[in-house]
């Protein structure tokens, strides 16, 4: 079975540029979530969407970010512009077990800004 | 200059070793708590979890320990193979619903044939 689907895996950018990342949840999942992993702070919730809908999106670190869902099977993060503090790996999560801590995660997509 | 990222502690091991990774978590309101595994380049992968009701939970080669008197959560780990190695997280549930999980920074865990 396909797993949580990220692209793209590698992104570099330089500041001031757009960058879109993308995720397609495993079939049938109706949450999803999307962290953000650094050396610096390590794995961080930046929001998460239950049957399409952002329940909490505290953790999006600024306005500079922004996420959406428009159907069951896709999901965007979008950094408009991007800083050099972005780089991280960010991963898409999803699960469709209520009350349970199991997530399944994407490979994730490395971004870059230089 | 460069910044100063996490030292992630290392327990190293020989194979067939038993190994012990420990974890020390925040809020005492947290009522489940998983482990997770991730190897280098993917990403995390669910082990084991456990509620707060509980001390001990086992799984397939696992055991998962709790003592919310100190906080405390561990995590065992039998016989010991070379594909063990990987950084483990705990991540806790703060009582706000299953979504909210906090990730601790790691433990990185090298096994050596």
């Amino acid at each position: 079975d396909a797993g949580v689907i990220q692209s793209p895996r590698h992104e570099v950018t330089e500041m001031g540029q757009e960058v879109t990342l993308r995720c397609k949840p495993i079939s049938g999942h109706n949450s999803l979530f999307w962290y953000r992993q650094t050396m610096m702070r390590g794995l961080e919730l930046l929001i998460y969407f239950n049957n399409n809908v952002p329940i909490d999106d505290s953790g999006m670190p600024e306005d500079r970010f922004s996420a959406k869902m428009p159907n069951a099977s896709f999901s965007t993060l979008k950094i408009q512009p991007s800083e050099p503090r972005d780089s991280a790996v960010y991963f898409c999560a999803s699960t469709a077990l209520a009350n349970t801590g199991e997530l399944f995660f994407g490979e994730g997509s490395r971004l870059t800004v230089l | 200059g460069e910044s100063v990222g996490l030292h992630l502690p290392t327990l190293s091991v020989q194979e067939g070793d038993n190994s012990i990774i420990n974890c020390a978590y925040s809020n005492s309101a947290s009522d489940y708590f998983i482990w997770y595994k991730q190897e280098s380049g993917k990403g995390p992968q669910f082990i084991i979890d456990i509620r707060s009701n509980m001390d001990k939970r086992q799984g397939q080669r696992v055991t998962v320990l709790l003592n919310k008197t100190v906080k405390h959560l561990s995590l065992q780990i039998a016989a010991t193979q070379p594909g063990d190695s990987a950084v483990y997280f705990c991540a806790e549930n703060i009582n706000t619903g299953f979504q909210k999980l906090v990730f601790g920074t790691g433990t990185r865990l090298l096994v050596s044939p």
